[in-house]
């Protein structure tokens, strides 16, 4: 149980492109879902928070306008990289949070999407 | 948001017992303490959580004290697999998790 999947898991593009990641929790609902950016050799940056039905809640410094975060459903969120610059390439994660008992929570990661920008 | 402080690297050898400690001096009452593994190219991978005293699952132990000011994570038998980065981080239920440097284990032959 408590898999989340992401499509695809690499991407290769064009400048100026955009490219949309989905993230899935394959067999629980997520009323909250996180995008987080690992550059090589680092740890983890989260980039925003999407609840299900509402805006994402974006972290300091993450241009709204350029990584557009939507979440449709409790079971859906996608990242859009809007007009993909080469800086842009990473490694980008989604997490899917799941009640574990009470006000326990734990997050669940996907396998994380490759973006190469040309 | 807790603050933790880990180990940047460690190193063993296969067969052996791994204890990785995690500071969080600013823990709060509500937050729960869960670890993760993570291989080079994957997602994290959630390997246990708990609140206090002990937690034991299939693949290992956490070890709070009571003051809850730091855990112990505790790898049975470690083998060459288990090399990875593995990252301690606090939170509670308003789901907010920032990752911290984590600590390279490295398992050797």
């Amino acid at each position: 149980g408590a898999v989340v999947s992401q499509h695809p898991s690499w991407v290769i593009c064009k400048s100026g492109t955009s490219v949309k990641i989905e993230c899935r929790s394959l067999d629980f609902q997520a009323t909250t879902m996180f995008w987080y950016r690992q550059f090589p050799k680092q740890s983890l940056m989260l980039m925003a928070t999407s609840n299900e039905g509402s805006k994402a809640t974006y972290e300091q410094g993450v241009e709204k306008d350029k990584f557009l975060i939507n979440h449709a459903s409790l079971t859906l969120s996608t990242l859009t990289v809007t007009s993909a610059h080469p800086e842009d390439s990473s490694f980008y994660i989604c997490s899917a949070s799941l009640r574990t008992g009470g006000i326990q929570e734990t997050q669940y990661f996907g396998p994380g999407t490759r973006l190469l920008v040309l | 948001l807790a603050k933790t402080t880990q180990p940047i690297s460690m190193d063993s050898y296969e067969g052996q017992e791994v204890n990785i400690t995690c500071s969080h001096n600013n823990i709060a009452t509500n937050d729960y303490i869960t670890w993760y593994q993570q291989f080079p190219s994957q997602g994290p991978r959630f390997i246990i959580q708990g609140y206090k005293t002990k937690v034991t699952n299939e693949v290992a132990s956490l070890f709070i004290p009571a003051d809850r000011k730091s855990s112990t994570l505790s790898l049975p038998r470690v083998s060459l697999s288990d090399t990875a980065v593995y990252y301690c981080l606090v939170g509670d239920n308003t789901d907010k998790l920032i990752f911290g440097t984590g600590t390279r284990l490295q398992v050797f032959p």
